[in-house]
């Protein structure tokens, strides 16, 4: 299977701070990537879609401004907190697919913890 | 709306025994299915999908899973559980929409007795 990379694994940082998230696809082209927000004990909420080259498509109740996603080329997408608050702690998860409605490749994850 | 739905939050079977996770999904065409699995702090790893043929179908560990379209559902099934599967499996529904986007299922947390 496809491998995508997450970085850091963990973080942790204080309040007003922002955090970026690295996700990259390693050995293949991920023509869209996803970033999922998982609560403890609970499923993937997704966040947000993005496709290279083009703006982030944000899902209803997700700040844009709050968590900014890039996708500036087919092996790698950003998610970055902006000024981070403790509600903002969280694992996020990206993934990456090679087409439409293909098997989605997820990353190792990334836990945010924010003081 | 679409929907995924993982009726058991926790399912607790001995080691050795078989196992059958609930999947039901509403979708208004024939949808892309998954079941993924993961481990505490971990990432998910996909176990098996079904896009079309063939309605069972085998994947890794020793898993499998059946479609059935009258039903609705989708549900994953292993003869004899190893301690190493006790982990958070979730049922997921890709390509809702003519989209990427995926909907999961809130899970279901296997817990194996020794």
């Amino acid at each position: 299977g496809a491998v995508v990379s997450q970085h850091p694994s963990w973080v942790i940082c204080k309040s007003g701070t922002s955090v970026k998230i690295e996700c990259r696809s390693l050995d293949f082209q991920a023509t869209t990537m996803f970033w999922y927000r998982q609560f403890p004990k609970q499923s993937l909420m997704l966040m947000a879609t993005s496709n290279e080259g083009s703006k982030a498509t944000y899902e209803q109740g997700v700040e844009k401004d709050k968590f900014l996603i890039n996708h500036a080329s087919l092996t790698l997408s950003t998610l970055t907190v902006t000024s981070a608050h403790p509600e903002d702690s969280s694992f996020y998860i990206c993934s990456g697919s090679r087409r439409e409605g293909g098997e989605l490749f997820f990353g190792e994850g990334s836990r945010l913890t924010v003081l | 709306a679409q929907s995924v739905t993982q009726p058991d939050i926790h399912i607790t079977v001995s080691e050795g025994a078989s196992l059958e996770l609930r999947c039901n999904y509403s979708y208004g065409a024939t949808p892309y299915l998954f079941w993924y699995v993961q481990s505490p702090g971990q990432g998910l790893q996909l176990l098996l999908k079904y896009f079309s043929g063939d309605t069972l179908v085998q994947g890794i560990k020793g898993f499998e899973a059946e479609f059935k379209r009258s039903q609705s559902s989708f549900n994953l099934r292993k003869p004899s559980v190893h301690w190493s599967d006790a982990a958070e499996y979730f049922c997921a529904v890709g390509g809702v929409s003519g989209t990427y986007k995926y909907i999961f299922g809130t899970g279901t947390r296997l817990k194996v007795l020794a």
